[in-house]
């Protein structure tokens, strides 16, 4: 149980456009959502806090214009990478916690690596 | 502010030997700790919950072990393999607010057939 799914695990744009990543949760509602950022080699880097029917949390020196995200239902929180560029190309994963199950902890997607062209 | 800190950054050994890893947090007011395995170009899955109330926990080979008061963590490996070799993350949620994870840098570990 608790499993999250991320789509897609791959992509490549070119710079100036726009890219869509989902994160669902299957088995579970989940009313916020969690969207990291990883950097080669370096650990998680929480970049925002996705609430459902509400707007997102954003951690300090993330540009909430930039990553767009919505969290419309209590299974789909989508992140919108918008007008990217090559320095946003990273490793975005994002997680969950099913809060009927309090023994256990947070459920990760699979990710997805962004290159930006 | 949380800090979580993981020692080694690295670690090879041979094939067969125990090991242990180590994670340090600043804050002890933590609701749980979590140790996660990623393996290259992956995401995240999660090995062991250590609730703050408990002091380890169990999952064939791995066993963690929790001291909220000294604010550390060990994950100890027995009879490693070279499966075993990834990235070991532990994260701690806090207790105010979102409960957010904090995340150490992890410790690359190679197993040596």
């Amino acid at each position: 149980g608790a499993v999250v799914s991320q789509h897609p695990s791959r992509v490549i744009c070119k710079s100036g456009t726009s890219v869509k990543i989902e994160c669902r949760s299957l088995d579970f509602q989940a009313t916020t959502m969690f969207w990291y950022r990883q950097f080669p080699k370096q650990s998680l880097m929480l970049m925002a806090t996705s609430n459902e029917g509400s707007k997102a949390t954003y951690e300090q020196g993330v540009e909430k214009d930039k990553f767009l995200i919505n969290h419309a239902s209590l299974t789909l929180s989508t992140l919108t990478v918008t007008s990217a560029h090559p320095e946003d190309s990273s490793f975005y994963i994002c997680s969950a916690r099913d809060l009927t199950r309090e023994g256990y902890g947070y459920t990760f997607g699979s990710g997805t690596r962004l290159t930006v062209v | 502010k949380q800090e979580v800190t993981q020692i080694p950054a690295a670690l090879s050994v041979p094939e067969g030997e125990n090991l242990v890893l180590n994670c340090s947090f600043t804050d002890s007011a933590i609701y749980n700790l979590q140790w996660f395995r990623q393996d290259p170009g992956k995401g995240l899955t999660s090995l062991l919950l250590i609730q703050s109330s408990q002091r380890e926990q169990t999952s064939g080979r791995l066993n963690a072990s929790l001291d909220k008061s000294s604010g550390r963590s060990t994950l100890y490996i027995a009879a490693s393999q070279p499966g075993d070799s990834a990235t070991y993350l532990c994260a701690v949620r806090g207790i105010q607010g979102a409960q957010k994870l904090v995340f150490g840098q992890g410790t690359r570990l190679t197993i040596n057939p």
